[in-house]
Order: structure tokens, then sequence, then C-alpha cells
């Protein structure tokens, strides 16, 4: 139980292009997703929060508008990266938190997905 | 904020050794912390899940200490095999939030 998905596994786009990544939780309701975003031979730095049906919550130095997240339902959130530019080529990888009254949701644990990696050439 | 800190930055073994990785915390009100193992290109596997009342957690070969007071937490693994050969993360959950470690490299020569 509890898959994360994430779709595409890997993008490559032209610079100035937008690319949408989803995350799905395929097993469980998810009330909350977050983003990831991963550089090489770093960790993973949080980007921001998104509850179903409420604006996501960025995290400091995230551009809400470059970064368009999107938690339209409980087992779907995306990730569309607008205008990209070289710079944004990275790992983005999303997590599911399990909602109220299902198992492993006390614990807050997070599911991670498998990653998208994004080449902006 | 929270940082967290794990050393070493890379470790190679030979085949059989034990290993032992560190990672510390600076902020010690953490929900609780996780230990994920992570291949080239890929996602993250959850190892080892601690609660913060709890000292340490075992899965097999596998075993997760913490001292929350001291903000440290200590990865063991027993008899290592090429396989275990990944990046392994430490991360911590503070309202609401992970915040990870930069990993622990590990290559376990055969």
């Amino acid at each position: 139980g509890a898959v994360v998905s994430q779709h595409p596994s890997w993008v490559i786009c032209k610079s100035g292009t937008s690319v949408k990544i989803e995350c799905r939780s395929l097993d469980f309701q998810a009330t909350t997703m977050f983003w990831y975003r991963q550089f090489p031979k770093q960790s993973l730095m949080l980007m921001a929060t998104s509850n179903e049906g409420s604006k996501a919550t960025y995290e400091q130095g995230v551009e809400k508008d470059k970064f368009l997240i999107n938690h339209a339902s409980l087992t779907l959130s995306t990730l569309t990266v607008t205008s990209a530019h070289p710079e944004d080529s990275s790992f983005y990888i999303c997590s599911a938190r399990a909602g109220p009254g299902l198992a492993g949701a006390w614990t807050y644990e997070q599911y991670f997905g498998p990653g998208t990696r994004l080449t902006v050439t | 904020k929270q940082e967290v800190t794990q050393i070493p930055a890379a470790l190679s073994v030979p085949e059989g050794e034990n290993l032992v990785l560190n990672c510390s915390f600076t902020d010690s009100a953490i929900y609780n912390l996780q230990w994920f193992r992570q291949d080239p290109g890929k996602g993250l596997t959850s190892l080892l899940l601690i609660q913060s009342s709890q000292r340490e957690q075992t899965s097999g070969r596998l075993n997760a200490s913490l001292d929350k007071s001291s903000g440290r937490s200590t990865l063991y693994i027993a008899a290592s095999q090429p396989g275990d050969s990944a990046t392994y993360l430490c991360a911590v959950l503070n309202d609401y939030k992970l915040s990870f470690g930069a990993g622990t490299t590990v290559t376990v020569r055969a």
C-alpha cells in the first residue's frame, strides 16, 4: 500500500515552454502533497505544500508564478513549470501524506514518488 | 530554521563490514525522524521511521537510534553487502515539514 506515482519520469523541453508533472496517490487519499526539488549531489529542498482544494503554500525563495501547483482532488497534484529555463533543470519529487483516519496518518509519514527528471535545453 | 547534517558525506567499506551513518539536527522539537535510501537517479525508499518518543527502530540488518535531546540519530547497517551501495538520507519532521540532510553516499566493495 501507500504507492505514489509520478508522470512523466523524465522530460526534455525547450527553453521558454511549460511542462506539467503529475503526482498521484494510487491506493490512498492524500489531503496534503508536497513538492521537492533536488539538484545533483544535493539533498531535497521543499518547494511547496499543497492541500486539496486550497492554494499551495510556497517556501521562501520559490516563485509561485513560475511553479504552479494544483491539488484538485484527493489523489492528484500537479506541478507546472512555466516558461522553463535551463536553470530549472532538476529532479522533482513529490510526496503524499495520508488523510485523517487512514493507517499511517497519525505518524505524518510522507510517501514519495519516483521523481521526474526535467531537462530544459 | 531546522538544519540537518550528515557525516560522513561519503563512505567506502569492504563487504561484510558494519556501517555507521550519523545524522544531527539543530531543533530538537521534532515529531519524527526518518531514514531513506536513494539509488542514483531514483526516488526515495523509506527505511525506518522513529517517532520522537522512541529511542530506536530495527528492520532486518538496519537499526536506527534517536537521541532527541542531543539532536542525533545513527543508522547502523550490519554485515554490509554490495547491494547496500546507495545514498542514505536522514530527514526530520518539524511543523509538518520534512527537512533533509545532504546524505551519505555509501560504496560497499565486493
